[in-house]
């Protein structure tokens, strides 16, 4: 089945604590992105990356890493977790093509306490 | 700045009848889309609108584009109780930047 896996779906932390959200997808997707999912507020595009060892900056990527150094997999690097991100996360894939658009994971959701 | 408005926020309609959402951008874009999502679970895309004057229809649902007024709508004809969920749209603006609304939470009621 084709589809974009996270884990885990849920994690509950502590401030300070270095944690990686992993997301692999199993339709040889160039395109991968991470958002954030707050109240009121949308979503909001964390980073992306566009292929291999190419990755850049979303919309509010203060506090995060990420790195892609295959193809299928995309973690989400939160060096020292802060309050302020805690949060419901996603990770979406495509393919190439103006005309296809994400297919989303289940959701990371995250808490730091 | 990239700005994406939906309206309304929120919609409680009657099942049997019609509405429109509507999805206003800020700055030129001619790739949109929509997306569903149910209560505790991710987003489902529903419609891809590629150029000016786009118009895709899936059942009850229909979507159209005019990037000329930087308008999106989501047409609801006959609402369903199937049809409750988040709607949200998402605006394209190169590099893979995707901004998304708010959202629209409807809520038909029988």
């Amino acid at each position: 089945e084709a589809q974009v896996t996270q884990n885990p779906r849920y994690l509950i932390t502590v401030t300070g604590k270095k944690l990686t959200v992993t997301c692999s997808q199993n339709m040889n997707h160039e395109y991968m992105s991470w958002y954030r999912q707050d109240p009121g507020l949308g979503l909001r595009q964390i980073y992306y990356s566009m292929n291999v060892e190419v990755t850049d900056k979303g919309d509010v990527p203060e506090g995060y890493k990420v790195s892609r150094k295959e193809k299928r997999n995309f973690p989400l690097i939160l060096e020292s977790p802060s309050p302020n991100q805690t949060s419901l996360y996603f990770c979406a894939s495509r393919s190439t093509g103006e005309g296809y658009g994400y297919t989303f994971g289940s959701g990371t959701r995250l808490t730091v306490v | 700045e990239l700005k994406v408005e939906q309206n309304p926020l929120f919609l409680s309609m009657q099942e049997g009848k019609n509405y429109t959402i509507y999805c206003n951008y800020s700055t030129t874009s001619d790739r949109l889309y929509w997306y569903r999502q149910d209560p505790g679970k991710s987003l489902e895309s529903l419609f891809v609108l590629l150029s000016n004057g786009a118009v895709k229809q899936e059942g009850r649902l229909m979507a159209s584009l005019d990037t000329k007024a930087r308008l999106s709508t989501l047409h609801i004809t006959a609402a369903v109780h199937d049809l409750s969920a988040t709607y949200f749209c998402a605006v394209y603006f190169g590099n893979e930047k995707l901004t998304f609304g708010t959202g629209t939470r409807l809520t038909i009621i029988p």
